[in-house]
């Protein structure tokens, strides 16, 4: 069955304390891999797309890496505004629909 | 930066009664989809629509929804008969790139079924 998981469900940080959230994805014919960003009461805001093992993607403070079993967002210096809930999708050739995880929460104290 | 829209932001209605929620994707995508998120749940898929036909869609996705692209614009969703259960934020998303590639959200319609 596919499915994403993501770690920790929550996360605390200091300004400036660097960190990493985990997502494990078991899916057939892996297309992408996307990271999101959700502020409460908004739609995923898009932040980056992985397509290879191996592949790396940054923006500002977020690099994001996969592996064949499953993908990182490093958050390096982290500043109170990346206080969010990001979220891991994977999408299939098989069909034509992403699978979302259940997000980590980040928080980030000044 | 083109963006996808959706109206209205919250949508309040009784039980037993039809809903549409609109949305209009970026103008030049041609994959459209709609998900929910029932407060503090995952993402769930609903639909995805490609070439003016439905091309997968979920258990949840039953004979009380459909989907209708009414013109080269807008792309809607319809309830029928409303449930309590229906309550949630949908959010419309596109995509451009082809099957399974990065989709953007719209910010969506919170309905509450009362």
């Amino acid at each position: 069955e596919d499915q994403v998981t993501q770690s920790p469900e929550a996360l605390r940080l200091q300004e400036g304390e660097s960190s990493s959230l985990n997502c494990s994805y078991t899916v057939s014919g892996l297309r992408g891999l996307f990271w999101y960003r959700q502020d409460p009461g908004k739609g995923p805001e898009f932040l980056f797309t992985l397509y290879s093992a191996g592949e790396e993607k940054e923006k500002e403070r977020l690099k994001a890496t996969l592996t064949k079993k499953e993908s990182f967002l490093h958050i390096t210096a982290p500043k109170p505004e990346d206080s969010a809930t990001y979220l891991c999708a994977v999408s299939s050739y098989n069909f034509n629909k992403f699978y979302f995880g259940s997000g980590t929460k980040l928080n980030v104290k000044p | 930066e083109p963006e996808v829209t959706q109206t209205p932001s919250h949508q309040v209605t009784q039980m037993g009664q039809e809903v549409i929620l609109r949305c209009v994707p970026i103008s030049n995508h041609l994959y459209f989809y709609w998900y929910r998120q029932i407060l503090g749940q995952k993402v769930e898929f609903l639909v995805s629509f490609y070439n003016n036909e439905i091309s997968e869609k979920s258990e949840i996705f039953d004979d009380q929804f459909s989907v209708e692209r009414p013109d080269g614009s807008n792309f809607t969703l319809k309830i029928r008969s409303t449930k309590l259960e229906d309550s949630a934020m949908y959010f419309c998303a596109s995509s451009g790139g082809g099957v399974g590639t990065e989709a953007f959200f719209g910010q969506g319609t919170r309905l509450t079924v009362v």
